[in-house]
């Protein structure tokens, strides 16, 4: 069974750093590209980005260039979220998704509620 | 950035009754769109690949269609599980990928 399970919630303040993760189960994970959605308190869902598991190969939205880094750890089939400097507009949830290219974004994980303040 | 307009912003409706949410794109997106759920306090779920594709353990209430810059995603016969945030999606042309800003269906 395919599956996806991220980290826990975390608190932070406001210029610490930190990284989340996405632990990939039940399938080949070099197959499927990982994306990572933010949505902020009673928000929408807002699209951060994709990375390639084979070669670390990343798209970003632009919004998100430079303010989140995307990376992937194949020999353990976790994918990776991390900020150097959170700021408090960073508070949201963060889900991971299997990328399936035109067939949607068809398994997510739970999502990682992170707290900045 | 194609950018995805969602009517109506809320939707109450009673079991039994049929939904229909629309999606407009600010251009063609051909047939590149999903829908997907969110319940409350939950990740979102895909319905919807394709414009027309149901994703697997979508029942066949759940239907999509349209293409180019208009789409629809219809919910036969409601139940009061269909509860939710309904969000579509293009995959078009990215980086990025967006999303619609929901409709919320309520059940009566």
């Amino acid at each position: 069974e395919v599956a996806l399970v991220q980290s826990g919630a975390d608190v932070k303040k406001p210029g610490e750093s930190l990284k989340i993760s996405c632990k990939a189960s039940g399938y080949s994970f070099t197959v499927f590209w990982i994306g990572w959605v933010r949505q902020m308190p009673g928000k929408g869902l807002e699209w951060i980005g994709i990375i390639n598991p084979v070669d670390s190969e990343t798209r970003y939205n632009p919004s998100f260039q430079g303010q989140v880094t995307m990376s992937v750890d194949k020999s353990i089939n976790t994918a990776y979220l991390q900020w150097n400097s959170l700021k408090a507009s960073d508070t949201a949830i963060y889900y991971c998704e299997r990328h399936a290219g035109g067939d949607g974004d068809d398994y997510w994980g739970q999502g990682t509620l992170v707290s900045v303040s | 950035e194609i950018f995805l307009t969602q009517s109506p912003a809320t939707l109450s409706l009673s079991p039994g009754e049929r939904a229909t949410l629309s999606c407009r794109a600010s251009q063609s997106l051909n047939t590149d769109l999903a829908w997907y759920r969110q319940k409350p306090g939950q990740a979102p779920r895909l319905l919807i690949y394709g414009a027309y594709y149901r994703a697997i353990g979508i029942p066949a209430r759940f239907s999509g269609s349209g293409s180019g810059t208009d789409f629809t995603l219809t919910i036969s016969s409601l139940e009061p599980d269909d509860s939710a945030v309904y969000y579509c999606q293009q995959r078009h042309n990215w980086p990025p990928i967006t999303f619609g800003q929901g409709t919320r269906l309520e059940i009566k």
